[in-house]
């Protein structure tokens, strides 16, 4: 159980092309999903929180405008990088909580290779 | 804020021997669930184990088990007859609980090596 899907596994792309994420709770209710950023080697930087039906929270230093995040349901949270460059090369790793319950840890997609040419 | 130190960025073991991998933490609260995560080549992350502050027992999973020192804030991890599929890198992980609960701090990985 705890199964989440994220899509497309690698994409690659010219500069100035938006390209949207998508990652899926497949068969629990996540009311928060968390998006990530991940360079070689290191750890993952959280980009933004998740709330379904309600604004995504960022954390510092990131860009609202250049990452938009929807969360419109409680099974789909989508990352939309508009105008990728190179500079937003990287591996992108969404994860959620299953709805309820204290102390539930976080459930991984298998993350977003995304290269900006 | 919470802070989530990993002192060894890369280890190395033989196959079938043990590992202790370490993480210390810095937190202000008292309620709270530790994680350790893997995350293999195939980059997925993937829960390895999972402790609750409020217990002292050690959290063990088949060959998994931690050392959980609250007063210490230290979570180190025990890898027993390690096994080759056991190379990844490994994430220790602080969730706090209450408000803005759920969202995790990470330390900044072990890169394990299971050599034959």
């Amino acid at each position: 159980g705890a199964v989440v899907s994220q899509h497309p596994s690698w994409v690659i792309c010219k500069s100035g092309t938006s390209v949207k994420i998508e990652c899926r709770s497949l068969d629990f209710q996540a009311t928060t999903m968390f998006w990530y950023r991940q360079f070689p080697k290191q750890s993952l930087m959280l980009m933004a929180t998740s709330n379904e039906g309600s604004k995504a929270t960022y954390e510092q230093g990131v860009e609202k405008d250049k990452f938009l995040i929807n969360h419109a349901s409680l099974t789909l949270s989508t990352l939309t990088v508009t105008s990728a460059h190179p500079e937003d090369s990287s591996f992108y790793i969404c994860s959620a909580r299953v709805f309820g319950g204290i102390g539930q840890p976080q459930h991984f997609g298998d993350g977003t290779r995304l290269s900006i040419l | 804020a919470q802070t989530v130190t990993q002192s060894q960025p890369e280890m190395s073991v033989q196959e079938a021997e043990t590992v202790t991998l370490s993480c210390t933490y810095d937190t202000s609260e008292s309620n709270y669930y530790l994680f350790w995560y893997k995350q293999p080549p195939s980059r997925q992350m993937i829960l390895v184990i999972r402790q609750e502050a409020y217990k002292q027992q050690n959290a063990t999973e088949n060959r998994f088990s931690v050392n959980f020192q609250k007063a210490a804030k230290s979570f180190s991890l025990k890898i027993s007859d390690s096994q080759l599929g056991d190379t990844a890198m490994y994430f220790c992980a602080f969730m706090k609980l209450g408000p803005n609960a759920g969202k995790s701090t990470f330390g900044d990985g072990t890169t394990l090596t299971v050599k034959p």
